[in-house]
């Protein structure tokens, strides 16, 4: 199966800073088929980017994605307080779907 | 507003069989562009991706669980179920639903999630 490794664990910063969360890839993926989630405390995850760097509908333009082969990042050029939360990415290039262990965004 | 919700016991014992139920409202489970799936998160884990099922009901599993989970859907009752058998703790987790977009392949509606705890 293609194993998704997020880095960092963790990443704190305060609001308005600059967040650049990784997901790195053991098999190449196409670009269409690596999407994002956010995930905050009691409920349930939703979709930031698909298509490694398509906003889902209603998503700020303060997340943006990039990336390709085995590298994916997802941006969000100045953090919000309500973006503190843990931030997921998933690929279904190849079955079985996988996600990355997720990366957690505190508050410093 | 398409929503999705889970329903099931919330224990269940060692060796038994978990059955969870997710219902389907403000899209038809009948509708061909989408994969109907589960997915669950042990405590402190990541998330893992069960099963989906197509309208049609053929099925794609994960081999890691393939052996114990069987998904199915009533298409009358707009809803898709899931039966994971012979469980132990570590199946102890909270479970999702979520409908897979099928030409791109990503969750865009989820569930709220439903703790199950195996545990006599």
């Amino acid at each position: 199966e293609n194993v998704l490794t997020q880095s960092p664990g963790t990443l704190s910063l305060t609001p308005g800073e600059r967040a650049t969360l990784s997901c790195r890839a053991s098999q190449s993926i196409s670009s269409s088929y690596l999407a994002w989630y956010q995930r905050r405390p009691g409920q349930a995850p939703r979709v930031l980017i698909c298509g490694a760097s398509s906003r889902a509908t209603g998503i700020p333009d303060r997340f943006s994605g990039g990336g390709s082969g085995t590298d994916f990042t997802l941006t969000i050029s100045r953090v919000e307080p309500e973006d503190f939360a843990v931030y997921y990415c998933q690929q279904y290039d190849s079955s079985p779907i996988t996600f990355g262990q997720g990366t957690r965004l505190e508050i410093k | 507003q398409v929503q999705l919700q889970e329903s099931g016991p919330g224990l269940v014992k060692p060796s038994e069989t978990l059955s969870l139920t997710c219902t389907v409202s403000g899209d038809s489970v009948s509708s061909g562009g989408y994969h109907w799936s589960w997915i669950r998160q042990p405590p402190g884990k990541g998330l893992e991706w069960i099963g989906y099922i197509y309208y049609s009901g053929s099925t794609n599993y994960n081999p890691s669980l393939k052996s114990r989970v069987t998904i199915s859907v009533d298409t009358s009752k707009n809803h898709f179920s899931l039966k994971l058998s012979s469980v132990t703790a570590a199946d102890t987790a909270v479970y999702y639903c979520a409908r897979l977009r099928r030409t791109s392949y990503y969750f865009d509606y989820w569930g709220q999630g439903t703790l199950v705890t195996v545990s006599s």
